[in-house]
């Protein structure tokens, strides 16, 4: 079965320091990947996508993700987090016409 | 550019009542559309999604369902709501594809007392 495993629930940081949010995926011959962000009471915005191009994908707002095959994982970082990066992130694989959500990572930023 | 509405924003239902909300997209055509609940702690999970007029798939078996009477209109509806139907209501478009995001409405929040 297809499945996203987002490996902690909550993280916390302070502001101006990385952010490392971590995310493995049951293994498929060339996935798709995505991270979004969730703020509170909102809808779901895409930060970035991984299409077999770069292994190193860019997205908005400073984050980045690297695709690693050998290890499933797809981490999403931020050299210096911001208080405004305080939400809910999803690592969310494409299956079919479907998408497949991980359980979500919340990033409390501490002033 | 394309956009995607939903409405209502907040809905307060008692059990028992009908419901209907409703997602729209413009500036696109033939989308897929997909209908999403998240409820607290529970993360997101797909409730059916469309590829075109009058098809639609269900995911989950529950008291739910969707229509879709036209190309870039997508409803859900229920007849006799359940205190579980309680949570946030997602509704997404994306292009036809492989290997291409959703974008997500700004979400409705119903809570059935």
């Amino acid at each position: 079965a297809q499945s996203v495993t987002q490996l902690d629930s909550h993280v916390s940081v302070s502001e101006g320091t990385p952010v490392l949010l971590r995310c493995n995926y049951s293994s498929s011959y060339s996935p798709s990947l995505f991270w979004y962000v969730q703020h509170p009471n909102k809808g779901l915005q895409l930060l970035l996508k991984y299409t077999s191009a770069a292994t190193l994908v860019k997205g908005i707002n400073g984050f980045e993700a690297e695709f690693k095959k050998s290890e499933t994982s797809f981490h999403l970082t931020k050299p210096s987090a911001h208080m405004s990066d305080a939400a809910e992130y999803f690592c969310v694989k494409e299956y079919g016409n479907k998408l497949v959500f991980g359980a979500g990572t919340i990033l409390r930023v501490k002033s | 550019s394309q956009t995607i509405h939903q409405w209502p924003a907040t809905l307060v239902q008692p059990v028992g009542s009908p419901l209907s909300l409703e997602c729209t997209v413009e500036g696109t055509s033939n989308p897929n559309l997909y209908w999403y609940r998240q409820a607290a702690g529970r993360g997101l999970q797909l409730l059916f999604y469309s590829v075109g007029i009058g098809q639609i798939s269900s995911e989950v078996p529950q008291n739910l369902s969707a229509s879709r009477p036209q190309d870039r209109q997508f409803i859900l509806s229920s007849k006799k709501l359940l205190l579980s139907d309680s949570g946030f209501y997602l509704c997404a478009w994306r292009i036809s594809g492989t290997g291409l995001e959703q974008y997500f409405g700004p979400g409705t929040r119903l809570t059935v007392t």
